[in-house]
């Protein structure tokens, strides 16, 4: 099973701000595999990039998403105050199983 | 759009079978797609419990595997999961997703939160 470890745990930043969150894979993600997520209180993830670099449908492009092998990276260029929330990294494996990060807290400093 | 509703009994008791549904709406499972159940414990992170395809097959979580049916009725739209012998560690918001095989979750539920208690 590959495990995804997400760092940090809790970015503080303001608005205005640009965010780096980092997903390490303990073995080798196609990037074709590799998805991110954000997810608010209360609600359901929402998927903003997938193949490790495609926005999803209506994402704005203040998100980007980078990486491969083991490093992945999400962006957020310009912090609004609707982007402070939970974001989650997941990817599909050669286990024939689906894993997720234990996610990223950004909240405003 | 495409739209997935979760439903089922909020409360469940111990060693019992959770069991939900999943209506799909403004896509038909028919038509292709894999169909997923996620879940999210309290203020934890989400897990992968299994997926289905239209045409029933089906793979799952291995931790999970031994407890875990899903199955896809395509004359209502709709797919199931039933979880058995759940204890309290399956308290959890369970969602339902679309996904590409081997690929991103794209449509979601809005979750349905299964408390498991006596």
């Amino acid at each position: 099973e590959i495990v995804l470890t997400q760092s940090p745990g809790t970015l503080s930043l303001s608005p205005g701000e640009r965010a780096t969150l980092s997903c390490r894979a303990s073995q080798s993600v196609s990037s074709s595999y590799l998805a991110w997520y954000q997810q608010k209180p209360g609600q359901a993830p929402r998927l903003l990039i997938y193949g490790a670099s495609s926005r999803a449908t209506g994402i704005p492009d203040r998100f980007s998403g980078s990486g491969s092998g083991t490093d992945f990276t999400l962006t957020i260029s310009r912090l609004e105050p609707e982007d402070f929330a939970v974001y989650y990294c997941q990817q599909y494996g050669s286990s024939l199983m689906y894993t997720f990060g234990q996610g990223t807290k950004l909240e405003i400093k | 759009q495409v739209q997935l509703q979760e439903s089922g009994p909020g409360l469940v008791k111990p060693s019992e079978t959770l069991s939900l549904t999943c209506a799909v709406s403004g896509y038909s499972i028919s038509s292709g797609y894999y169909w997923g159940w996620i879940r999210q414990p309290p203020g934890k992170g989400l897990e992968w419990i299994g997926s289905i395809y239209h045409s029933g097959s089906t793979y799952y979580n291995p931790s999970l595997k031994s407890r875990v049916t899903i199955s896809v009725d395509t004359s209502k739209n709709q797919f199931s999961l039933k979880l058995s012998s759940v204890t309290a560690a399956d308290t959890a918001v369970y969602y339902c997703a679309r996904h590409v095989s081997r690929r991103q979750f794209d449509y979601w539920g809005q979750g349905t939160l299964v408390t498991v208690s006596s």
